[in-house]
């Protein structure tokens, strides 16, 4: 069962257009969530995270919105740069839950691809 | 300060025999995770340990393993290896309950079966 999901394999923008990256999650217990960027054969590199306390957070061009009652969060990047184009991956945590763990469970991610 | 080292990097081996990987967190670090990345599959935990002791175990079968040492380096095995064990291992370092914080993932074990 997919508790996380990222139903858009691949998104494809305009350099200095907005790329908006969308991730749906089913468990109410997950109550964190982050975004990773990742290249080929290199671990994930954190972006940015938001706590479900929040509906926003927001870091330079990257603001996270997080929609609780519909369960959906999306990654908004404005402007999009051609350095941007990786897979993107969503990812949440039961923090405050079953103690202090580190354990993630990510989407199958979004390549995003940023056109010159 | 040291980033998390896994080695090695590549990895080929041979349907039915087993293989250990490695990682190193960063200093300081007691947690250590582990996760496969497939295609199509995203990246899937495996399991945590912590203090030398699993803390948490993902829905994986028995033939993959870990350990942890005193001093946080982290091992995990597989055995019997199947061809749909072809995926990049990735291991996560962090301090206690902080996914929010710090947690930082290596560039992986690229193994593939044959």
């Amino acid at each position: 069962d997919q508790q996380v999901k990222q139903n858009s394999p691949s998104l494809s923008v305009q350099e200095g257009r907005i790329s908006i990256l969308n991730c749906d999650y089913t468990n109410s217990m997950f109550d964190y969530f982050l975004w990773y960027k990742k290249y080929p054969a290199e671990g994930p590199t954190f972006l940015i995270s938001i706590s479900s306390i929040k509906d926003k957070n927001e870091d330079g061009r990257f603001t996270v919105f997080l929609n609780k009652s519909a369960k959906h969060l999306s990654l908004h990047i404005v402007p999009s740069q051609p350095g941007d184009s990786a897979v993107y991956f969503c990812a949440a945590s039961a923090v405050g839950y079953g103690g202090a763990t580190n354990k993630l469970i990510f989407g199958t991610g979004t390549l995003l691809a940023v056109q010159p | 300060k040291a980033g998390v080292t896994q080695t090695p990097r590549y990895l080929i081996k041979t349907r039915g025999q087993q293989v250990t990987l490695s990682c190193s967190p960063i200093s300081g670090h007691r947690s250590v995770s582990w996760y496969q990345q497939t295609p199509g599959q995203g990246l899937q935990f495996l399991f945590e340990y912590f203090s030398e002791t699993q803390r948490n175990k993902g829905n994986f079968p028995g033939r993959f393993s870990g350990r942890q040492f005193s001093n946080s380096r982290s091992e995990m095995n597989v055995s019997t290896l199947e061809l749909g064990d072809s995926a990049l291992y990735l291991c996560a370092s962090g301090l206690d309950g902080s996914v929010n914080y710090g947690y930082t993932f290596g560039s992986g074990t690229r193994l593939t079966v044959v």
